[in-house]
């Protein structure tokens, strides 16, 4: 079955930049959209963005296809790298406002693009 | 930027009873990118509901989902013990707007 893992740092300074993975497994990273979505402790959860890869023969780390939620958009980056099945998320200038679980996600085209298959969850608190 | 609203904050009810919760988006949005999760303590977010009325896989058929444009409903027909829990609306597509989530606990 189609699993997805969060690997990265469990603390990252401010100022610095937080750097995951989502490695996937039981599904091609190609013809896909897949998320970022963080939760603070007690809070809701929030989008980050998504990124769409259309797949081909690079197999070199690329940016894809992206959107990120506009109150974050200044300070994210995502990228694939199909080679891995491994999909991550950059978000600079961190403050502690920064600090919750993270979590990846598959976007499924057999629920019309619904989140239908989550990571775990990796938790990233931020502090000096 | 549509912003997604949930009432009520919290609802307490007893196993067997009906759950109706709410879901208010702020400009009419596609019903067939408008979804509901479910999520527990500890967990990740488990789909519920997709294009407003499409129950996903596995999921019991207590749980339906209805409503277009900006107003959405989820009902729960009757409480079993696993589903006190919070649940979360949410509009997709080019962007995945949560709503704040609802709170099913135990009366």
């Amino acid at each position: 079955q189609v699993q997805l893992q969060e690997s990265g740092p469990g603390l990252v300074k401010p100022s610095e930049t937080l750097s995951l993975t989502c490695t996937v497994s039981g599904d091609s990273i190609s013809t896909n959209y897949w998320s970022w979505i963080r939760q603070p402790a007690g809070k809701g959860l929030e989008w980050v963005g998504h990124i769409f890869t259309s797949g081909g023969t690079d197999y070199s780390p690329s940016s894809g296809s992206t959107d990120y939620n506009p109150s974050l958009k200044s300070r994210v980056t995502m990228s694939v790298d199909t080679s891995k099945d491994q999909f991550s998320l950059r978000l600079s200038s961190v403050t502690a406002a920064d600090t919750a679980v993270y979590y990846c996600a598959r976007e499924g085209w057999g629920v019309g693009r619904a989140f239908d298959i989550w990571g775990q969850g990796t938790m990233v608190a931020v502090s000096s | 930027e549509i912003v997604l609203t949930q009432s009520p904050g919290t609802l307490s009810l007893s196993p067997g009873e009906r759950a109706t919760l709410s879901c208010r988006a702020s400009q009419s949005v596609t019903s067939s990118y408008f979804a509901w999760y479910q999520q527990k303590p500890g967990q990740a977010p488990r789909l519920l509901i997709y294009g407003a009325s499409n129950r996903a896989t596995g999921i019991p058929d207590r749980f339906s989902g209805s409503g277009s444009g900006t107003d959405f409903t989820l009902t729960i027909s009757r409480l079993e013990p696993e589903d006190f829990a919070v649940y979360y609306c949410q509009h997709y597509g080019n962007a995945g707007t949560f709503g704040p989530g609802t709170k099913v606990d135990i009366k």
